[in-house]
């Protein structure tokens, strides 16, 4: 079956605009990750949704970022007045549940502000 | 919050040698460790897993060790071929938590 997927694959913007990042998990999944993976680096959590709802937003670095989930399946992670900091790729994960299974990553969003 | 610190940062080893890659986390309460394998410009994917009430794993040539006293895990790979060239990463998450908290990274190469 299709996996994870994310769109855009890459993303140029300057900063100070606005700009809306999408994940496809795979269908069935209830849970649904989103990381930032800044070069050289692993990937640090952003973001957890069971279904809806955010189940843990302690990633989100300050009130620019904020992630929609709203019909269970599809989920939008928005930065609003993007800084040049903000350049990372943007990776998205489900699972089946939230009890600690396997986590699928998709290919994630080069995200660039210049 | 949980830290995790994974060493070494790049390791180079002959084809046919192994590899260990090792991973200490700070919190008590973390009962999952996943490793991931991420190839250049590709997404991470998971080699293999361990849960705190086994000490050991192993899935043909790799293999995971979990010691939960010393809060440390290491991944071993042995026979290594070239196509083991890649990141990997250790992560851990916590009971109830469901966020995997990375570790840094190790650049494996496998040397033909």
């Amino acid at each position: 079956g299709a996996g994870v997927s994310q769109t855009p694959s890459n993303k140029v913007t300057e900063k100070g605009k606005y700009v809306e990042l999408r994940c496809d998990p795979i269908s069935g999944h209830t849970a649904l990750y989103w990381y930032r993976q800044s070069l050289g680096q692993g990937p640090e959590f952003l973001i957890y949704f069971q279904g809806t709802g955010a189940a843990d937003d302690s990633g989100l670095p300050n009130d620019r970022f904020f992630a929609v989930r709203p019909e269970g399946s599809v989920s939008t992670l928005k930065i609003q007045r993007t800084e040049r900091g903000d350049s990372a790729v943007y990776l998205c994960a489900s699972s089946l549940t939230g009890q600690n299974n396997e986590q699928f990553f998709g290919p994630g969003t080069r995200l660039t502000v210049l | 919050g949980e830290n995790v610190e994974q060493h070494p940062s790049t390791l180079s080893v002959q084809e046919g040698d192994s590899a260990v890659i090792k991973c200490t986390y700070s919190d008590s309460a973390s009962n999952y460790f996943p490793w991931y394998k991420q190839e250049l410009g590709k997404r991470p994917q998971l080699i293999i897993d361990i849960r705190s009430n086994v000490g050991e794993k192993k899935d043909q040539r790799i293999a995971v060790t979990l010691n939960k006293t010393a809060k440390h895990f290491s991944l071993h790979i042995t026979e290594t071929q070239p196509e083991d060239s890649a990141v990997y990463f250790c992560a851990a998450s916590r009971v109830g938590a469901q966020k995997l908290v990375f570790g840094q990274g190790t650049r494996l190469t496998i040397n033909p």
